[in-house]
């Protein structure tokens, strides 16, 4: 188990051009999800995967913010014509699906971030 | 719609002090909380969640947090801070059912030698 990365972990870019974030969550958790966090603030959830199925968006995930899960296994967030509002902390995380009669208490797992700056 | 408050961004205490990071939730149906903490550079780690059962939970580096459904609260406590315990901390709240974890905006804490 080498835990939940992240890559690029950092990336700076000009306002009006494309970025891809990839995350490898460990490897037997079916759930994936992205969170992004901005300076001073917790993270926000902003989309959901079980497997390859994306099951939730947030309101964040503007039309320019598109995540993929193809195999269930890795995921991608890309942002399109990236704005300096952009610039925030991507966060990526994994768990398991929970059988147990907490449904809702899963634990994740979190990376440790992709840093967008967007100049 | 579940929310978390945590009273104070920045706390600071002496090493050996007593730590106490507070956090309180909305939630208009039992809620589960969770404590994170970020190291710098490091992704989230979980300290303890509570799930309904005993409303006192332990969880790792010697934390603890009280569930108090009376006052809302699910504040972290330490009885004697390390410079080690320096890092930012949330809590979180869910629900059952639910699959994301809502956050709240964070505490920094400082430990002062």
């Amino acid at each position: 188990d080498t835990g939940v990365s992240q890559d690029p972990r950092h990336k700076i870019t000009k306002r009006g051009q494309n970025v891809t974030f990839r995350c490898d969550p460990i490897s037997e958790h079916n759930r994936l999800y992205w969170y992004r966090q901005t300076l001073g603030q917790g993270p926000e959830f902003l989309t959901y995967f079980q497997n390859e199925a994306q099951l939730e968006k947030s309101r964040l995930l503007s039309d320019r913010f598109s995540a993929e899960r193809p195999k269930g296994s890795f995921s991608t967030l890309e942002i399109q014509r990236t704005e300096q509002g952009d610039s925030a902390m991507y966060l990526c995380a994994s768990s398991s699906k929970d059988r147990s009669k907490y449904s809702g208490a899963n634990v994740l797992t979190f990376g440790a971030g992709s840093r967008l700056t967007v100049l | 719609a579940q929310s978390v408050t945590q009273l104070g961004s920045h706390v600071s205490v002496s090493e050996g002090a007593l730590v106490l990071l507070r956090c309180n939730y909305s939630s208009s149906v039992p809620p589960y909380l969770f404590w994170y903490v970020q190291y710098p550079n490091q992704g989230l780690q979980l300290l303890l969640k509570y799930t309904s059962a005993a409303t006192l939970v332990k969880g790792i580096n010697g934390f603890e947090a009280e569930f108090k459904k009376s006052e809302t609260s699910f504040h972290l406590t330490k009885p004697s801070a390390h410079m080690s315990d320096a890092a930012e901390y949330f809590c979180a709240v869910s629900v059952q059912g639910a699959q994301k974890l809502v956050f709240g905006q964070g505490t920094r804490l400082t430990i002062n030698p």
